[in-house]
């Protein structure tokens, strides 16, 4: 059982290029997040989705997009990547906490250098 | 405003004595529920603890508890007979019953060093 996993793990960029993201999970969640951290910072919601096909703004969206063609898929994008996007990426994945306390499933994150 | 302040930036603790990670939260939500994830220093995000709002008894898992205080608005992370292996940063979360995303939101972390 994988869990949650993303690909790449490490990556570098140069300003302007674009790439993206893969979060995959194999525990039929419904719901999917992309976060980001930076030094000194916790996690940051970046977009998530409640269910296959549908996709939402978090807090800091700018310069993202995202798609949730399959259920099991998450895909982050970054079109046009700059400096400020240097980061690790992590995905998360859980249910619907109907009973409050099912957890987010983490992936083992994704170094993002942006030269 | 900040919605999860954790205030230790840094810790230590001896080895095998308890130390407690101070958190705060904020919300109007009644509903609402308050996690507690370690990161080492290889990366992952590991769930620790849960607390909802209406439980009645603070939470505990093995060595971990949560001194949860309701009305203060705190949620603490206890940790037992600290290990070596407990050297990490330690991030508290919460999630809030009326936002509909379920997303949670994080402090910005407490780095706890356990000295042999």
């Amino acid at each position: 059982n994988a869990g949650v996993t993303q690909t790449p793990k490490f990556r570098v960029l140069k300003t302007g290029q674009s790439m993206t993201l893969l979060c995959a999970q194999d525990m039929n969640h419904e719901y999917m997040y992309w976060y980001r951290q930076d030094p000194g910072m916790g996690l940051r919601l970046i977009h998530y989705s409640v269910g296959e096909g549908t996709t939402a703004k978090g807090e800091v969206p700018d310069g993202y997009n995202v798609s949730r063609l399959k259920k099991q898929n998450f895909l982050l994008g970054l079109e046009s990547a700059a400096p400020s996007q240097t980061s690790v990426y992590f995905c998360a994945s859980s249910q619907r906490p109907a009973s409050g306390t099912e957890t987010q499933y983490f992936g083992p994150g994704t170094r993002l250098l942006v030269l | 405003a900040q919605k999860i302040t954790q205030t230790q930036p840094g810790m230590f603790v001896q080895e095998k004595e308890a130390v407690t990670l101070d958190c705060t939260y904020d919300t109007s939500d009644p509903s609402y529920g308050l996690f507690w994830y370690k990161q080492p220093s290889s990366g992952e995000m590991i769930f620790l603890i849960y607390q909802g709002s209406y439980d009645q008894q603070n939470a505990t898992e093995g060595r971990y508890s949560l001194n949860f205080q309701k009305a203060r608005k705190s949620a603490n992370l206890v940790i037992s007979a600290s290990q070596l292996g407990d050297s990490a940063m330690y991030f508290c979360a919460m999630r809030e019953g009326l936002d509909s995303s379920y997303k949670l939101i994080f402090g910005s972390g407490t780095r706890l060093l356990v000295r042999p």
